[in-house]
């Protein structure tokens, strides 16, 4: 069955770096376009960033613009988000997801990992 | 970016009876291939979320058809005809028309009376 499994999440201090990952398995995850999206405590979901099925182009929030660098390895069935400079406001669940717009059963979301932010 | 403003914000509901929501956009959501990318999608308390329609009114696979949506243009609906226990959650609307970004409706709460 399709899943997406995240780890990478903790506890960072504000201006140090983060790096998620998310492990794709039972589906063809490099003919996919894959996401980041966030939800910080209590809040909604947040879009942060895409990337291409095979990685050609990258389009970012501008809350994480120049900061967070979304990326994938097709051979290793895995999607990354390397996150610099973290700011409080950073701190969320972060989510990877196919986030399909157009066609049944493909819409697949990771379990979320966790990230805070803190002093 | 395209604004996705939804109405309630909270919705008690009594079991067995029917619940609506609205989501409305900035701009139209009819995309230049003439299909309207309006996604609805229900986040379970402590679950991921998950998508339940796309193209405005076409459920997934798995998605009860207590659930419809529909619209057109800028404002949709979604409409769960006799609400039950496990439809408690946070429902969202969101557009893939105009990206990026790909935008949220501010999420509407649905709970039991």
């Amino acid at each position: 069955q399709v899943q997406l499994v995240q780890s990478g999440g903790g506890v960072v201090q504000p201006g140090r770096s983060l790096r998620l990952s998310c492990a794709a398995s039972g589906f063809t995850f490099s003919s996919y376009g894959m996401h980041w999206v966030r939800q910080a405590p209590g809040k909604g979901l947040e879009w942060v960033a895409v990337i291409y099925y095979d990685g050609s182009n990258k389009y970012y929030a501008d809350s994480v613009k120049g900061r967070f660098t979304i990326s994938r390895d097709n051979s290793k069935n895995t999607l990354y988000l390397q996150m610099n400079s973290l700011r409080a406001e950073d701190t969320a669940a972060y989510y990877c997801a196919t986030i399909s717009i157009a066609v049944a059963g493909d819409d697949f979301w990771g379990q979320g990992t966790l990230v805070t932010v803190s002093s | 970016d395209v604004v996705m403003t939804q109405s309630p914000l909270s919705l008690p509901v009594t079991l067995g009876q029917p619940a609506s929501i609205s989501c409305r956009s900035s701009q139209s959501l009819v995309n230049s291939d003439g299909n309207t990318y309006l996604n609805w999608i229900q986040q379970r308390p402590g679950q991921s979320p998950r998508r339940l329609i796309y193209k405005v009114s076409n459920r997934d696979s798995g998605v009860p058809d207590r659930f419809s949506g529909s619209g057109s243009g800028t404002d949709f609906t979604l409409k769960i005809s006799r609400v039950e226990a496990e439809d408690v959650g946070v429902y969202y609307c969101m557009q893939g028309t105009h990206w990026p970004p790909w935008t949220f409706g501010q999420g509407t709460k649905v709970e039991i009376k």
